[in-house]
């Protein structure tokens, strides 16, 4: 079974700059979730989509960064414009209707902003 | 969401027996308790779920107590290849399905030594 695609896996930019992140999450999985992760943090919900619908973004700076999963599956995230607070791994991921609560991760997309 | 308190670090050597320990004294009474692993440049992977009593698999146990406020993670015979983040979690699945937008903390930073 493939796994949480996630792309670009690196990015640097400059602070003002936009960016964006796709990801594809598990075939079947309904449930897609972005989350941030700082150095020497545990990752950060951003935002929960199920199929296409929001469910929570309340931790999403709203000023700044998007999501949208238009046709249920495929998601982008970006940023616009980048601060260097904002330089992070961006981790994609994706759960099935009835899973607990068992959360499947990609690698992440590492952004650096300077 | 419940909160989760565990170690910030721990060392051991391998061939022994490592368990880790978290705290979430105020689980709800349909939240599962689910331990993630993490690598450098990886994104966390699941390791194992529990509700109550033992679970075990093919790569650790745990151990959930009757009151489920505390949970212990083991992971027997330990390897340099085991040396990772840990993270525990508590919570739900969503409603409309997939699980709830798990809140990760620092996790335990697991050093193994040869």
């Amino acid at each position: 079974e493939a796994g949480v695609a996630q792309s670009p896996r690196y990015k640097i930019i400059e602070k003002r700059q936009s960016v964006a992140f796709w990801c594809n999450p598990i075939s079947g999985h309904a449930t897609l979730y972005w989350y941030q992760q700082i150095l020497g943090q545990g990752p950060k919900l951003l935002i929960q989509f199920q199929n296409n619908g929001v469910v929570d973004d309340s931790q999403l700076p709203k000023d700044r960064f998007s999501a949208e999963r238009l046709k249920g599956v495929d998601s982008t995230l970006k940023i616009q414009p980048a601060k260097l607070e904002d330089s992070a791994v961006y981790l994609c991921a994706s759960s099935p209707a009835s899973s607990g609560n068992t959360i499947y991760f990609g690698e992440g997309s590492w952004l650096t902003v300077v | 969401l419940a909160k989760t308190t565990q170690p910030i670090s721990m060392d051991s050597y391998e061939g022994q027996e490592v368990n880790i320990t978290c705290s979430h004294n105020n689980i709800a009474t349909n939240d599962y308790i689910t331990w993630y692993q993490q690598f450098p440049s990886q994104g966390p992977r699941f390791i194992i779920q529990g509700y109550k009593t033992k679970v075990t698999n093919e790569v650790a146990s745990l151990f959930i107590p009757a009151d489920r406020k505390s949970s212990t993670l083991s992971l027997p015979r330990v390897s340099l290849s085991d040396t990772a983040v840990y993270y525990c979690l508590v919570g739900s699945s969503y409603s409309g399905g997939g699980a709830d937008g798990l809140t990760f903390g620092k996790g335990t930073h697991l050093i193994i030594q040869p």
